[in-house]
């Protein structure tokens, strides 16, 4: 079965740094979409960037373009979230999720922790 | 594009649940549903308004009309106590929107 597991939360200072990363299994992960989405402590769900099964086409939402990178590696079945200029608001939990452009989330990982605090 | 849910709807068990996604011509699009429970991932429902996903029990069901998209879970149970989100994509801008999410109480 289809399985994503997040990691490289923490904590980190405003204006920081961190490196998401989700080992993903049980499917082909080289053919599939793929997403993150944030969830702030108490808040509903927020979506934060979409990549294409090949790298070639990535989206994210708007607050986050150009803090956010996305990115992927077919060769080890990796999905990986760049997080830049962190501020407090962008403490949250991060999940990697399945779904192809224009479609449902299929599935989602367990989530990692950022809290962004001094 | 803005869904719209009640943050909170409850329901005694056995009886059926109705949980709502409000937006502009919603009908027009393709409505997803989520299940949250605490502490965990959430998990896909019903995709593209009525389809139930694998797994998920016949007591949950999707329906879509004008603005208005409905989650309804038949034969509530004290295990259906959740939150549950509905989405969309945005066509013009091609983001993925959540609604807000409602708390389900079972009472």
């Amino acid at each position: 079965q289809v399985q994503l597991v997040e990691s490289g939360g923490g904590v980190v200072q405003p204006g920081g740094s961190l490196r998401l990363s989700c080992d993903t299994s049980g499917f082909t992960f080289s053919t599939s979409g793929m997403h993150w989405v944030r969830q702030a402590p108490g808040k509903g769900l927020e979506w934060v960037a979409f990549i294409r099964y090949d790298g070639s086409y990535k989206h994210y939402a708007d607050s986050m373009e150009g803090r956010f990178t996305v990115s992927r590696d077919n060769s080890r079945n990796k999905l990986f979230l760049q997080l830049r200029s962190l501020r407090a608001e962008d403490t949250a939990v991060f999940y990697c999720a399945k779904g192809e452009i224009l479609r449902f989330i299929e599935s989602w990982g367990q989530g990692t922790l950022v809290i962004v605090s001094s | 594009y803005v869904l719209t849910q009640p943050p909170s709807v409850s329901v005694a068990p056995g009886k059926t649940a109705r949980i709502t996604c409000g937006g502009d011509n919603v009908a027009t699009q393709r409505v997803h549903w989520y299940q949250q429970k605490a502490g965990q991932a959430p998990v896909l429902l019903i995709y593209d308004d009525s389809d139930s996903a694998s797994g998920i029990s016949e007591r949950f069901s999707g329906s879509s009309s004008e603005n208005t998209a409905t989650l309804a879970i038949r034969r509530v149970e004290a295990g259906d106590e959740a939150t549950y989100f509905c989405q969309v994509w945005d066509s013009s801008s091609i983001h993925v929107i959540f609604g807000g999410g409602t708390k389900l109480t079972v009472l």
